[in-house]
This record gives structure tokens, C-alpha cells and sequence, in this order.
């Protein structure tokens, strides 16, 4: 059972677009969300975080939109660049439990 | 930001083998966890552990595993003995708060 689904394996965009990586989740426990980048040979890092009473966060270039009804959440990034060339992981996790479920990942690609 | 060192990058044992991954989390963090990932693919949680006890742990934290942290020093992850798809990266992570720390991954090959 995958309760964190990421649409998209790879994406791939040119320097200066706007990347837009979709996720979904099933368990309705989940009350915060956590995007977290990951470069080759590297842990995974927090990029920017919302949780369900909010339908909109945003930080930078770096947005993300939460439908609670829906049960679904987008990152935006604006103004690609190639150095946000990485995997995205979208996580939801609940009750303060710390226990992060993952989706799958999105490997995203910002052409120069 | 915070970091969380574990050692080493890379273990490369014969299967039946024990191996222990050892974690330093974030000195002022109270909650520890293993997340397991395999070739790039999606990180599972493996187990997390406060107060000196594991909290919850998942159907791939079989038997022959265990963790510990013993007087505030490394958090390890024991793998006794070992099997061949127990090959993947092993993240360590610490919190205070919602927030995970992750380090940058043992990865274990078993042969």
C-alpha cells in the first residue's frame, strides 16, 4: 500500500520555468508535510514544510499548495535553476510521531 | 544546518556476517531513526527510538536487527546476521521536533 504517492518518477524543465511536483497521500492522520531534496551521495534535507491547517506555504522561490479535501499537495519551485537539479521526496507524517512516510521521489531536471 | 555524521559511507561484508552501522546524531536531539533506501528509490522507516527505547518499528526491521545508544554515545544499527537484500542505503535521522535530520547514508553491500 503506497500511502504517499508522487505522480511523476522525472521531470525535466529549462532553466528559469516553473518545476511542479505532485503528491498524494491516503492516510488522513497525516497533519504535516515535509518536502525533502536530495543530491547523489547525500541525505535527504528539508526544502520547506506545511502542515494540514494551511493550504499555502511559501519560502523563496519554493511554494507548496495542500488541498485537505483532496488529499493532495504540489511544490512549486520558481525560476528553475540547474543547481536545483535533484530528487524531491514528498512525506507526511501524524500525531507528532516524528515517523516520516515517504512517496517514492521525483527526480527533477533544470536544463541550463 | 545540523549534522548528523554516520560511519562509514560504505560496508562491504559476506552474507551471514554481523555489521553494526553507527550513527552521531545532532547532540541536543532526543528522538532517532533507521530509514532504509534502496537504489535511489523511496526512504521506508525502518524503526525510531527515544529514551533509550525503540518507539515503533516496521515489517523490514526483521529479527535481526536491533539498535541501541548506549550512554549518549553513537546510535547503531546492528544487522546479525546478514542477508543479501539487506544491500541498500541506511539513513540515520535525529529530531527535536517534526523536523528530521538526515545523515548522509551507510551504504551496505552484502556479498
Amino acid at each position: 500500500q503506497q500511502q504517499v504517492r508522487q505522480s511523476s518518477q522525472s521531470l525535466t524543465v529549462w532553466e528559469g520555468e516553473t518545476a511542479i511536483l505532485n503528491c498524494s497521500y491516503e492516510n488522513s492522520a497525516f497533519d504535516y508535510f515535509p518536502w525533502y531534496q536530495q543530491f547523489p551521495g547525500e541525505g535527504p534535507a528539508l526544502l520547506i514544510a506545511i502542515r494540514s491547517v494551511s493550504d499555502k506555504k511559501e519560502d523563496g522561490r519554493f511554494t507548496i499548495f495542500f488541498n485537505k479535501r483532496e488529499k493532495n499537495l504540489s511544490l512549486h519551485i520558481k525560476d528553475s535553476q540547474p543547481g536545483d537539479s535533484a530528487t524531491y521526496f514528498c512525506a507526511g507524517t501524524g500525531a507528532n510521531t516524528g515517523k516520516l512516510t515517504f512517496g517514492h521521489g521525483t527526480i527533477l531536471r533544470v536544463h541550463p | 544546518g545540523p549534522k548528523v555524521l554516520q560511519i562509514p559511507s560504505h560496508q562491504i561484508i559476506d552474507m551471514g556476517q554481523m555489521v553494526t552501522l553507527n550513527c552521531d546524531p545532532v547532540s541536543n536531539h532526543l528522538y532517532f531513526y533507521w530509514y532504509k533506501q534502496i537504489l535511489g528509490q523511496q526512504m521506508e522507516f525502518l524503526v525510531n527510538f527515544y529514551n533509550g527505547k525503540v518507539m515503533e518499528k516496521s515489517k523490514l526491521f526483521k529479527d535481526q536487527f536491533s539498535v541501541e545508544r548506549p550512554d549518549g554515545s553513537y546510535f547503531t544499527l546492528k544487522i546479525q546476521p546478514t542477508a543479501l537484500e539487506d544491500s541498500a542505503v541506511y539513513f540515520c535521522a535525529s529530531s527535536s521536533t517534526d523536523t528530521l535530520y538526515f545523515g548522509a547514508g551507510t551504504r551496505l553491500s552484502v556479498l
